[in-house]
C-alpha cells in the first residue's frame, strides 16, 4: 500500500506558542490531503482539505487563521497550527488521497499527538 | 442527521466467531465505502473498500454494500484477539466522511 509519512509523531509545546506538522506522500503524488484532529475515544473530524496549489478548504468551525495550511508540492503538506492553546491539544492525523476510478483511497499517517502546556 | 452513522458499540466476539460491522450512510452521491481498523493510540489504517453492489471478500475479511438501502457492512470471520480495535466507516463523493467507529473486543 501507499505510504504517508507524518512528523512529528509527539510535540509538546508552550501556550501561544506555534508547531508546524508535515505530511508527506512517500512513493505517489497526492493532490489531495486531509487534515483530521481526533479527540481521546471519538472518531476522526476533518479539518480542512488540503489541495496542492490552491487554497485549503476548511469545515465549518475550524479557523483557518489558526490552523494555516500549505500543499506547496504533490508530495507534502504542512499543518501549523499557531499561537497554540492547551484547548488544541489533540492527535492530528494527515491522510493523503490515491485517485483512482471509483475509488479516492486515503491513506494515513501515523498521527501527530499534540499536548500544549 | 449524520452522513455516515455506526453502531459505537461496544461489540464483544467470542474468539473464532464472526464478527458483523454494520454501517448506513446517507448521501446518495458516495461512490465509495473504505472500512478502517484503529488500534487505541495508533491512526487507522484501511482494511478494505469497495464501490460495487455486492460483496468484496479479502482473506477473512468481506465487505458488502447495498446502494439502495445505503448500507454498507464488514464481516471478520475466524475473529482473533488480535482484531480487538475500532473499526471506522468512511465514505462521500468528494471527500471521506467518517461514522463515529465500533469498538470490537475478541474475547479468547
Amino acid at each position: 500500500g501507499a505510504v504517508v509519512s507524518q512528523h512529528p509523531s509527539w510535540v509538546i509545546c508552550k501556550s501561544g506558542t506555534s508547531v508546524k506538522i508535515e505530511c508527506r506522500s512517500l512513493d505517489f503524488q497526492a493532490t489531495t490531503m486531509f487534515w483530521y484532529r481526533q479527540f481521546p475515544k471519538q472518531s476522526l473530524m476533518l479539518m480542512a482539505t488540503s489541495n496542492e496549489g490552491s487554497k485549503a478548504t476548511y469545515e465549518q468551525g475550524v479557523e483557518k487563521d489558526k490552523f494555516l495550511i500549505n500543499h506547496a508540492s504533490l508530495t507534502l503538506s504542512t499543518l501549523t497550527v499557531t499561537s497554540a492553546h492547551p484547548e488544541d491539544s489533540s492527535f492530528y492525523i494527515c491522510s493523503a488521497r490515491l485517485a483512482g476510478v471509483g475509488k479516492n483511497i486515503q491513506y494515513f499517517g501515523a498521527g501527530t499527538r499534540l499536548s500544549v502546556l | 442527521q449524520k452522513e455516515v452513522e455506526q453502531n459505537s458499540g461496544p461489540l464483544s466476539v467470542p474468539e473464532g466467531a464472526i464478527a458483523s460491522l454494520n454501517c448506513t450512510y446517507s448521501d446518495r452521491g458516495s461512490q465509495s465505502f473504505f472500512w478502517y481498523r484503529q488500534y487505541s493510540g495508533k491512526s487507522p489504517e484501511l482494511i478494505m473498500f469497495i464501490y460495487s453492489n455486492g460483496d468484496k471478500e479479502d482473506g477473512r475479511f468481506t465487505a458488502q454494500l447495498n446502494k439502495a438501502s445505503q448500507y454498507v457492512s464488514l464481516l471478520i470471520r475466524d475473529s482473533q484477539p488480535s482484531d480487538s480495535a475500532t473499526y471506522l466507516c468512511g465514505g462521500g463523493a468528494q471527500k471521506l466522511v467518517f461514522g463515529q467507529g465500533t469498538r470490537l473486543t475478541i474475547n479468547p
